[in-house]
C-alpha cells in the first residue's frame, strides 16, 4: 500500500486567499484524523473521521476551517479566508478503528500563508 | 491547556550513551500512553506504547517508564544512534479513543 497520500506538500498563498488540503487515507481504515504541527502547540487534533462521517471537530480552531470526508478514500480540509497565523504542517492520519496504536501519518502538508 | 507535556523542546546526547525522553500528563484517567518519532518531511511513526497497568515495556533499544502516581513517562535509548536522531512526540489516548499528543521534543545523537 502507498500509505496515507496528502496533497500539496508544500502551500504558498497570500492572506485572505483559500487554501485546500487534501488526504487519501489507507485503503480500508475507517479512521482519518486531521492534525496541525506548529511549534507552541505541537500536534494538535483537528477533527476526526469515522466512515467518513465527523465524529469530533472541536479542535477546529475557527469557523474559517472545514473539512469534508465525501467517501472512504478521500478527505480535504479548507481554511478560507486563510491568515499568517495559520502556517503549520498539516497532516492527515488513518487508522483502522480508533483504539490502534498503529496511526499511519501522511507526510504533511507544509503550508505558509504571507 | 496542555494536557501532555514534553518540557524540553531539545536534547543532545553523545553515539553509544543513554538517551532520556520526558513527558508528563494531566487527567489521571489516561490509561494508554505512546511513543512517535518524526523525521524531518516525513509524518510521526509508532515507536513504543505502555498501557496504564504496567510500569515499564521494552523493545530492544527502547524502554518506555510510566510513573502514574507522578503522571510521568519516560522514553529510554540504549545505546543512542545517530539514525535515532529525530522529534519524538509524546501521546496519551483521550476517552474517545484519540490521540492526545506532546509538543515534541528534537533529540540530536551526535557520532
Amino acid at each position: 500500500d502507498a500509505g496515507v497520500i496528502q496533497s500539496p506538500r508544500h502551500e504558498v498563498t497570500e492572506m485572505g486567499q483559500e487554501v485546500t488540503l487534501r488526504c487519501k487515507p489507507i485503503s480500508g481504515h475507517d479512521y482519518l484524523f486531521w492534525y496541525r504541527q506548529t511549534m507552541m502547540r505541537g500536534l494538535e487534533l483537528l477533527i476526526y473521521f469515522n466512515n467518513n462521517v465527523p465524529i469530533d471537530d472541536s479542535g477546529m480552531p475557527e469557523d474559517r476551517f472545514s473539512a469534508k470526508m465525501p467517501n472512504a478514500s478521500f478527505s480535504t480540509l479548507k481554511i478560507q479566508p486563510s491568515e499568517p497565523r495559520d502556517s503549520a504542517v498539516y497532516f492527515c492520519a488513518s487508522s483502522f478503528g480508533i483504539y490502534n496504536e498503529k496511526l499511519f501519518f501522511g507526510s504533511g502538508t507544509q503550508l505558509s500563508v504571507l | 491547556d496542555q494536557q501532555v507535556k514534553q518540557n524540553s523542546p531539545s536534547l543532545s546526547v553523545q553515539e553509544g550513551r543513554i538517551s532520556i525522553l520526558n513527558c508528563d500528563y494531566t487527567n489521571s484517567m489516561f490509561d494508554y500512553f505512546l511513543w512517535y518519532k518524526k523525521y524531518p518531511a516525513e509524518g510521526p511513526t509508532f515507536l513504543i506504547s505502555i498501557s496504564s497497568i504496567k510500569d515499564k515495556n521494552e523493545d530492544g533499544r527502547f524502554t518506555v517508564f510510566l510513573n502514574k502516581s507522578a503522571k510521568h513517562l519516560s522514553l529510554h535509548i540504549v545505546p543512542s544512534q545517530p539514525g535515532d536522531s529525530a522529534v519524538y512526540f509524546c501521546a496519551a489516548r483521550g476517552s474517545q479513543g484519540n490521540l492526545i499528543f506532546g509538543k515534541g521534543t528534537k533529540l540530536s545523537v551526535k557520532p
